[in-house]
């Protein structure tokens, strides 16, 4: 059964600041994987996806992810932080075939001043 | 943006009450999905409709029941409702079977008292 972990519940980063935020997933086959972002009482929005080839993804809003298959991982970054960021930010996990996904549990990002 | 819209926004109901969610889907897409995110989780799929069927079903009793419709929109209906219902239903529309990128909804917050 597929599965993604998010380990971090929360996450505080000051403003302009870096940020990575990690996701592990479990898959038996070759994973679509992408990180959605919830701001309070909204949808979800698509940062990225990653499908096949550059292991290294841009998304919306300057973040990006990295597909590390050896680690099972797809971890997202942000070189520097704003204020809008803040925001729940979700990994998730599909197939082909399915067009389904799985999700972890989500991890919630405050900045600071 | 995302073209995927779903009605209403907000709703209360009293447990063992019925309760029917719709979703219209992005333009020209026929795939519809819908997930269940409870406070503080991430959301998890309840069941897919392709082409009017039924495509696929998480965990979730019958008592959680579909439709699609020609146009390829979508209800969601929940029968004697349970405490445990209340939760953020999201819709999720995609451009084919197997076309994993998923564009969702503003959701649906069901509060059952």
């Amino acid at each position: 059964a597929q599965s993604v972990t998010q380990p971090d519940i929360h996450i505080t980063v000051s403003e302009g600041a870096s940020l990575e935020l990690r996701c592990n997933y479990s898959y038996g086959a070759t994973p679509y994987l992408f990180w959605y972002v919830q701001s309070p009482g909204q949808g979800l929005q698509l940062l990225l996806k990653y499908f096949s080839g550059d292991t290294l993804v841009q998304g919306i809003k300057g973040f990006e992810a990295e597909f590390k298959r050896s680690q099972s991982s797809f971890n997202l970054r942000k070189p520097s932080v704003h204020w809008s960021d803040a925001a729940e930010y979700f990994c998730a996990v599909g197939g082909t075939g399915y067009s389904t996904l799985t999700f972890g549990k989500g991890t919630m990002l405050l900045v600071s001043p | 943006e995302t073209g995927v819209t779903q009605s209403p926004t907000h709703l209360i109901k009293t447990r063992g009450q019925q309760v029917t969610l719709r979703c219209s889907s992005q333009s020209g897409h026929n795939t519809v999905s819908w997930y269940q995110q409870a406070l503080g989780q991430g959301p998890q799929f309840i069941f897919q409709y392709y082409r009017e069927e039924e495509n696929g079903r998480g965990n979730f009793p019958p008592r959680f029941s579909g439709l699609q419709f020609p146009n390829y929109s979508s209800e969601l209906n929940v029968n004697a409702l349970e405490l445990d219902d209340s939760a953020l239903y999201l819709c999720a529309s995609s451009g084919k079977q197997g076309n994993t990128e998923a564009f969702f909804g503003q959701g649906t917050r069901l509060t059952v008292v």
